[in-house]
């Protein structure tokens, strides 16, 4: 089965540019998070999705990013404009609805990141 | 806010040995998470807990939650090379339904031989 997919899986930018990762969940996940990962800070939850709509975005760092999930199968995690303390590996996950019994032990499933460099 | 504490962040031991990693949280949750982080790699989940007292191993690890101590931990049994990498424990927040995951620091593990 495939797992999560994210693109591109290296981003190397100048300072100003507008960046846009994206990411496909596993089929049939209802669920999908963003996620940032930095020596200093860890890992960070950015944003999630239930069924396509945003649930929770505190975690976005500022009005420069915006993340959208158009459908059940496509997310794009946008910074515009960005900056070098931007500069981090985003990871997607995605996961089925852990409310339903059958899916109550399954964890969230990661892709294998964007690393972002922004210059 | 809910917060989760590894300890230690970092370990260095010997093949062989046993070594426990513990992982506290401050509010009440439904579902913690462990998860291995190789270097430069994405994230494997290694173990969920869904109840107080729940016990899984596989191989040479083994996991438990004490929901009353808000307290998880990650027993390693005659560690080998292998099992060097990071581990990090994750929580999610009570609600049912999915959550996202609030993450302890890690704890980076260098088993020698």
């Amino acid at each position: 089965d495939a797992g999560v997919i994210q693109s591109p899986r290296h981003e190397v930018t100048e300072m100003g540019q507008e960046v846009t990762l994206r990411c496909k969940p596993i089929s049939g996940h209802n669920s999908l998070f963003w996620y940032r990962q930095t020596m200093m800070r860890g890992l960070e939850l950015l944003i999630y999705f239930n069924n396509n709509v945003p649930i929770d975005d505190s975690g976005m760092p500022e009005d420069r990013f915006s993340a959208k999930m158009p459908n059940a199968s496509f997310s794009t995690l946008k910074i515009q404009p960005s900056e070098p303390r931007d500069s981090a590996v985003y990871f997607c996950a995605s996961s089925p609805d852990p409310g339903q019994a059958r899916y109550s032990n399954q964890p969230q499933h990661f892709g294998d990141g964007t690393r972002l460099s922004i210059l | 806010e809910l917060k989760v504490e590894q300890n230690p962040l970092f370990l260095s031991m010997q093949e062989g040995k046993n070594y426990t990693i513990y992982c506290n949280y401050s509010t009440t949750s439904d579902r913690l998470y462990w998860y291995r982080q190789d270097p430069g790699k994405s994230l494997e989940s290694l173990f969920v807990l869904l109840s107080n007292g729940a016990v899984k191993q596989e191989g040479r690890l083994m996991a438990s939650l004490d929901t009353k101590a808000r307290l998880s931990t990650l027993h390693i049994t005659a560690a080998v090379h292998d099992l060097s990498a990071t581990y990090f424990c994750a929580v999610e927040s009570s609600g049912g339904g999915a959550d996202g995951l609030t993450f302890g620091k890690g704890t980076h593990l260098i088993i020698q031989p």
